[in-house]
């Protein structure tokens, strides 16, 4: 069983390029999420999906975007790198109908150089 | 605003040592998780809390919630490096915020355990 997996592990970018960190779960779970974790932080909400075909913005969406065609994959989309978007990016998911817990992938770390 | 309050942000102590991390706020919460994460890795749940008062055993990880459901501890007994990482607790938004299905983290409390 292999949870939440996310690709790349590591990535570097320039300034402006785009990119696409991928996650998928295997677990049947209706309820996704993206986080992003700065050095020393908490983890802040980027976008969050509680089916397929519905996605709605965390607290930090700006300079991102996500879909959710299918229960498995919930991809997240960097336009335009900025270096503000360095951080460690972590995909979860959650069971949702009244379960919290939150089950992570193993995260992808981004740098914008 | 910080809904969930984590102390202390930053904790070393030796092996062996006993220790209490505190995660507190001002809102009501119908449940609060505790994750574990280690350097490199993803965030592990450890335990959910539920009822007010209370306290669950993992091993020798001691958790509690409050009687209000407003606040938690977590005590560890005779601590090893192994427990080393970042403990994170988090809650599910209150219902009438319409964040049906989001949760907010707190910040964290960062332990080193020295042999």
């Amino acid at each position: 069983n292999a949870g939440v997996t996310q690709t790349p592990k590591f990535r570097i970018l320039k300034i402006g390029q785009s990119m696409t960190l991928q996650c998928a779960q295997d677990m049947n779970h209706n309820y996704m999420y993206w986080y992003r974790q700065d050095p020393g932080m908490g983890l802040k909400l980027i976008y969050y999906s509680v089916g397929a075909g519905i996605t709605d913005k965390g607290e930090v969406p700006n300079g991102y975007n996500v879909s959710r065609s299918t229960t498995e994959d919930f991809p997240l989309r960097l336009e335009l790198a900025a270096p503000s978007q360095t951080s460690v990016y972590f995909c979860a998911s959650s069971p949702g109908q009244g379960s919290y817990e939150q089950y992570f992938g193993p995260g992808t770390r981004l740098t914008v150089t | 605003t910080q809904l969930l309050e984590q102390s202390p942000q930053f904790l070393s102590i030796q092996e062996g040592e006993n220790l209490t991390v505190y995660c507190n706020s001002s809102s009501v919460f119908s449940s609060l998780q505790w994750y574990r994460q280690e350097p490199g890795e993803g965030p592990v749940l450890l335990v959910t809390v539920v009822t007010g008062g209370e306290v669950k055993k993992l091993k020798r990880l001691t958790f509690q919630f409050g009687d209000a459901r407003k606040d938690s501890s977590l005590h560890i007994t005779a601590a090893q490096p192994g427990d080393t990482g970042l403990y994170l607790c988090a809650g599910p938004l209150p219902r009438y915020n319409t964040n049906a299905g989001k949760s907010t983290f707190g910040d964290g409390t960062t332990l080193t355990v020295k042999p």
